[in-house]
């Protein structure tokens, strides 16, 4: 059973605009959130990651927030560009087993000019 | 930089033969991983290791064993290999600690004929 799932595996922007991948889990023992790119042939890039006593994390064009009541998080480009089109990963951790990451599916996103 | 390097980007091998895929790091990290990617399944944790000749399996380990002998290099066993086992295998190494990102090597695609 997922116990972190990306329920789109693929999504389309325009460049320029704002592209929101979600993410949602339903281990509450998770407590540390992460977001990594892949490109074909390359190994995942860890992107930005977000605690849980936090509700928003921001690095440049990209945000990720937090809702722990809801146990979702997302992830905000801003603006899009047309490099932003790898597959994005969401992973989560458990403090009391930190050295394992449960993976979502992962979300490939477009960013059409 | 973190470099994580595959012995191979591309390997070709025959159902029954054993198969090693090695992995070196070269930022001193204590906690290595492999995983192999595939289409709609995403990242599956084959086994991890969190010291020198310790290992801990991960989600899918069947069919698969380990070696770390040196802090530096994971190997990755495949004592007889199928078909099914043909994927893309990533290696990943991460410092000790709840909160540490994961670095991965470009991967291996192992194709099992």
């Amino acid at each position: 059973d997922q116990q972190v799932k990306q329920n789109s595996p693929s999504l389309s922007v325009q460049e320029g605009r704002i592209s929101i991948l979600n993410c949602d889990y339903t281990n509450s023992m998770f407590d540390y959130f992460l977001w990594y790119k892949k490109y074909p042939a390359e190994g995942p890039t860890f992107l930005i990651s977000i605690s849980s006593i936090k509700d928003k994390n921001e690095d440049g064009r990209f945000t990720v927030f937090l809702n722990k009541s809801a146990k979702h998080l997302s992830l905000h480009i801003v603006p899009s560009q047309p490099g932003d089109s790898p597959v994005y990963f969401c992973a989560a951790l458990n403090a009391g087993n930190n050295r394992k990451l449960i993976w979502g599916l992962g979300t490939s996103l477009a960013v059409n000019p | 930089d973190v470099k994580v390097t595959q012995s191979s980007r591309y390997l070709v091998k025959r159902t029954g033969e054993k198969v090693f895929l090695e992995c070196v790091q070269d930022m001193d990290h204590e906690n290595m991983f492999w995983y192999r990617q595939d289409p709609g399944l995403g990242l599956r944790l084959i086994y991890f290791s969190y010291d020198v000749k310790m290992k801990e399996k991960g989600d899918i380990p069947e069919g698969y064993s380990v070696s770390r002998e040196k802090k530096e290099r994971f190997s990755l066993i495949l004592e007889s290999a199928s078909t099914n086992q043909t994927s893309m295998y990533l290696c990943a190494s991460g410092e000790q600690g709840a909160q540490n990102e994961q670095f991965f090597g470009p991967g291996t695609r192992l194709t099992v004929l």
